[in-house]
């Protein structure tokens, strides 16, 4: 299976300890993307890198929170001193850069299984 | 950018045609109009993308009225198996403008 992959599926932790996500995406694509997913909603976005270059921010991710793509490949998201409202389900995608630019829509995104995460 | 509506949930049964129309009312010239399942415990998976007129693929139709204000994503003789939220998204850039709403809630039943 060449899709994006990531680790680990489950994480159960108490407050204020601090946790690690890893996402593998689609080996060709350039585009990395972490979004939050709470029950009953959809995806939100958190952030996005472009190879190893981290482009945006979403204002929902907090300074607790961290994110890295060190060679431009794999990503990590980090939060630092979980509390009970950072339960959710966490979502890597990526995507390829269009060539000739982006027509507003065009992208296309491939999301792995998600890292369900519980604090507790 | 393009703020969608679309009917929280809908039931359907086994072998029936389900339309889900997505209102998008702002539409700009350049956007195009998306939409993606998900699945219980799973990232969302592309369906169908569509700029206007009809497009259709192996899963879904999506139809697109002239003036673009709508859009329906039409799945054919659903099946259990479709049972999962459906979300319509316009108007996408890459980065923070890829808006998902609380989506359409489908359940078919047997």
């Amino acid at each position: 299976d060449t899709g994006v992959s990531q680790n680990p599926r489950h994480k159960i932790t108490k407050r204020g300890q601090n946790v690690t996500f890893r996402c593998d995406p689609i080996s060709e694509h350039n585009r990395l993307y972490w979004y939050r997913q709470t029950l009953g909603q959809g995806p939100e976005f958190l952030t996005y890198f472009q190879n190893e270059a981290q482009l945006e921010k979403s204002r929902l991710l907090s300074d607790r929170f961290s994110a890295e793509r060190p060679k431009g490949s794999f990503s990590t998201l980090e939060i630092q001193r979980t509390e009970q409202g950072d339960s959710a389900m966490y979502l890597c995608a990526s995507s390829e850069k269009e060539m000739g630019g982006v027509s507003a829509g065009q992208e296309t995104q491939y999301f792995g299984p998600g890292t369900r995460l519980l604090v507790l | 950018l393009a703020k969608t509506t679309q009917p929280i949930s809908m039931d359907s049964y086994e072998g029936q045609e389900v339309n889900i129309t997505c209102s998008h009312n702002n539409i700009a010239t350049n956007d195009y109009i998306t939409w993606y399942q998900q699945f219980p415990s799973q990232g969302p998976r592309f369906i169908i993308q569509g700029y206007k007129t009809k497009v259709t693929n192996e899963v879904a139709s999506l139809f697109i009225p002239a003036d673009r204000k709508s859009s329906t994503l039409s799945l054919p003789r659903v099946s259990l198996s479709d049972t999962a939220v459906y979300y319509c998204l316009v108007g996408i850039r890459y980065g923070q403008n890829f808006v998902f709403g609380p989506g359409t809630r489908l359940s078919v039943l047997p």
